[in-house]
């Protein structure tokens, strides 16, 4: 499978715990990003990258959370301390920087989080 | 800020049945707009976009959208419904020629009736 991948695909952990996820982004692809979305709403933009470097950051994003994309290839997503209401589905894109494609983000299948 | 309203929450048909989605956006400038869908238990596949040029859309699984500009609006389309077109919809806007963010409307529940 050549898709965005995630991993885990579900955690449930205990509020005040630290979590984190990894994205594996189509081969090649330059843009990364990160998405969360709540039950009956649609996916809020988290954070994107382009290679390594993090260009924009939602409010969204609290000093409890942080991205990296080290090598400008996987990213991670932690979340220190978590609350109740971090309880999302956590999802990542790719996207590519030219050719055909290149307008369009392709999405994994997501990191369902469940805090306690 | 852009912004995309989806204002049906959750449309129930019978099989065959006409569907039209609405989706209207808000935003000063060009835009790129997105018809995802995600069937029960899958992740989120694009359905159809639009970037430029005709504003009738055509996407996979015999879906439309047309875009009309002077109504901001970008509704999705499907002569005669099946089934297995039961899934949650979402519309999206980006800035045209944006790398950034997608901004995603609330959704809207499908559920098709045998």
């Amino acid at each position: 499978d050549t898709g965005v991948s995630q991993d885990p695909r579900h955690k449930i952990t205990k509020r005040g715990q630290n979590v984190t996820f990894r994205c594996d982004p189509i081969s090649e692809h330059n843009r990364l990003y990160w998405y969360r979305q709540t039950l009956g709403q649609g996916p809020e933009f988290l954070t994107y990258f382009q290679n390594e470097a993090q260009l924009e950051k939602s409010r969204l994003l609290s000093d409890r959370f942080s991205a990296e994309r080290p090598k400008g290839s996987f990213s991670t997503l932690e979340i220190q301390r978590t609350e109740q209401g971090d309880s999302a589905m956590y999802l990542c894109a790719s996207r590519g920087g030219r050719g055909q494609g290149a307008n369009e983000q392709f999405f994994g299948p997501g990191t369902r989080l469940t805090v306690l | 800020a852009q912004s995309v309203s989806q204002h049906n929450h959750h449309v129930i048909l019978s099989e065959a049945a006409s569907l039209e989605l609405g989706c209207n956006y808000s935003y000063g400038g060009t835009v790129n707009l997105f018809w995802y869908v995600q069937y029960p238990g899958q992740h989120l596949q694009l359905l159809l976009k639009y970037f430029s040029g005709d504003p009738l859309v055509k996407g996979i699984k015999g879906f439309e959208a047309e875009f009309i500009k002077s109504k901001f609006s970008f509704n999705l389309r499907k002569p005669s419904v099946q089934w297995s077109d039961t899934a949650e919809y979402f519309c999206a806007v980006t800035a045209y020629s944006s790398a950034s963010k997608i901004i995603f409307g609330s959704g809207t529940r499908l559920s098709i009736r045998p």
